[in-house]
């Protein structure tokens, strides 16, 4: 048991199809964020939230759209993507952004093909 | 930006030996962190290291903060089958952003 809690644990989504993922902590943190993981690439930070505010977008396609209803939510809506975003989506979350003073918790992620 | 450069990027042991990753910086760090992937799992936290010259131990690993607070290791004693996984460091960049290192895939020989 993590504290953060990702649903759906596996994805398989057409190009054309309109999907979210979830992500839900119980540790009472203020900070959010996504990452994606590919096979041969470390862990890319996507979206970052502090107190449900975004504080961060690292140049992510806009076909990704985060949402961010309070600080122990946090969903990423997916439309139109691509074969090549096919990857584990991890959420993650810290006491203070970027677990400076505390480190960072991450879910079990999504495993998201693209078909 | 901030360099981050973490080698070996697989290392493959018989078990028992040991194994080291190492984390190098290109500009003086604030701080690092360890953290540990199981296979087809999460990365889990392991350490964060403050100090210059700092070293720290949990059980068989021993974490390492250099000097000049630009590089650091993972050291893994004799290492076991529960060892496996990927190991990342993590650094704060710029303007502080948590940036994490390409990791050491391990593998391990029974």
């Amino acid at each position: 048991e993590t504290g953060v809690t990702q649903t759906p644990r596996h994805l398989v989504m057409g190009m054309t199809n309109k999907k979210s993922l979830k992500c839900e902590q119980h540790l009472g943190h203020n900070a959010m964020y996504w990452y994606k993981q590919s096979a041969k690439k470390p862990l890319e930070l996507m979206f970052v939230y502090n107190f449900k505010e975004q504080t961060e977008n690292n140049s992510v396609p806009s076909r990704f759209s985060p949402e961010c209803p309070n600080s122990s939510h946090l969903f990423l809506h997916l439309h139109t993507l691509q074969p090549e975003d096919s990857a584990l989506y991890l959420c993650a979350s810290s006491q203070d952004l970027y677990g400076l003073r505390s480190p960072l918790h991450f879910g079990n992620g999504t495993r998201l093909t693209v078909t | 930006g901030q360099q981050v450069m973490q080698i070996p990027q697989y290392q493959h042991v018989q078990e028992g030996e040991d194994f080291t990753t190492y984390c190098n910086s290109s500009t003086t760090l604030s701080n690092i962190q360890w953290y540990k992937q199981r296979p087809g799992g999460h990365p889990v936290f392991l350490i964060q290291l403050v100090k210059s010259g700092e070293v720290k131990k949990q059980k068989r690993l021993t974490f390492q903060f250099g000097e000049a607070k630009k590089n650091s290791s993972l050291h893994i004693t004799a290492t076991q089958t529960t060892d496996v996984g990927t190991y990342f460091c993590a650094l704060i960049q710029g303007a502080q952003k948590l940036v994490f290192g390409q990791g050491t895939r391990l593998t391990i020989n029974p």
